[in-house]
């Protein structure tokens, strides 16, 4: 079965702290995403890719890295200059904007 | 850019009725229009689309409308069922999707 893969589903970073977010796709698709959901917000873009090695920020990006090393892979890194990181965590991947975009089931990170 | 936005920040129907979610957006250049289901801690899930050369796309169960003079979205689901109840979001854009901020639908037997 093809799909989206995130992990962890619960994640609990300290103060000061560097964490990684997992998010792998065996769909083929050439575009990968990283949203951030807060609670009554919609989606916000943090970053994304449209090809391997390449990636652009999105409207949130201050406080995140990511990299795309391979096509199936999009790890995201929240790092300790995000001040506000706890928050639901989606990863998506599409083949282009025009067929939609299938989502991952999120990752929930939290600030201990 | 775009930015997005829905009516109302909560709907409330009875079991069998139809729904209808509205959404607004900004930018007259985007061409791609998505509705997604997103339940309780899980990822959102793809409903319907619609490019921007149509007015009406029916599924099942679930019609999205496209108003481009007013820059307006509609979704309607038809008799709607206690396991519609999540949130639903619409997104549009022309490369990348910006997303409104949500409609609860709650569902009553």
């Amino acid at each position: 079965d093809g799909g989206i893969t995130q992990s962890p589903k619960y994640l609990f970073r300290k103060e000061g702290q560097n964490v990684t977010l997992s998010c792998e796709q065996n769909l083929n698709h050439d575009a990968m995403y990283w949203y951030r959901q807060d609670p009554g917000q919609g989606l916000r873009l943090i970053y994304y890719s449209q090809i391997v090695n390449d990636f652009q920020k999105g409207d949130i990006a201050e406080g995140y890295s990511v990299s795309r090393e391979k096509k199936e892979s999009f790890p995201l890194t929240v790092t300790s200059a995000q001040k506000n990181p706890t928050a639901f965590y989606l990863c998506a991947s599409s083949t282009d904007a025009y067929y939609g975009y299938t989502f991952g089931s999120g990752t929930r990170l939290t600030v201990v | 850019g775009e930015s997005v936005g829905l009516h109302l920040p909560t709907l409330s129907v009875q079991e069998g009725d139809n729904s209808i979610i509205n959404c607004a957006y900004s930018n007259s250049a985007s061409d791609y229009f998505i509705w997604y289901k997103q339940e309780s801690g899980k990822g959102p899930q793809f409903i319907i689309d619609i490019r921007s050369n149509m007015d009406k796309r029916q599924g099942q169960r679930v019609t999205v409308l496209l108003n481009k003079t007013v820059k307006h979205l509609s979704l309607q689901i038809a008799a709607t069922q206690p396991g519609d109840s999540a949130v639903y979001f619409c997104a549009a854009g022309y490369s990348t999707l910006t997303f409104g901020k949500g409609t609860m639908l709650l569902v009553s037997p």
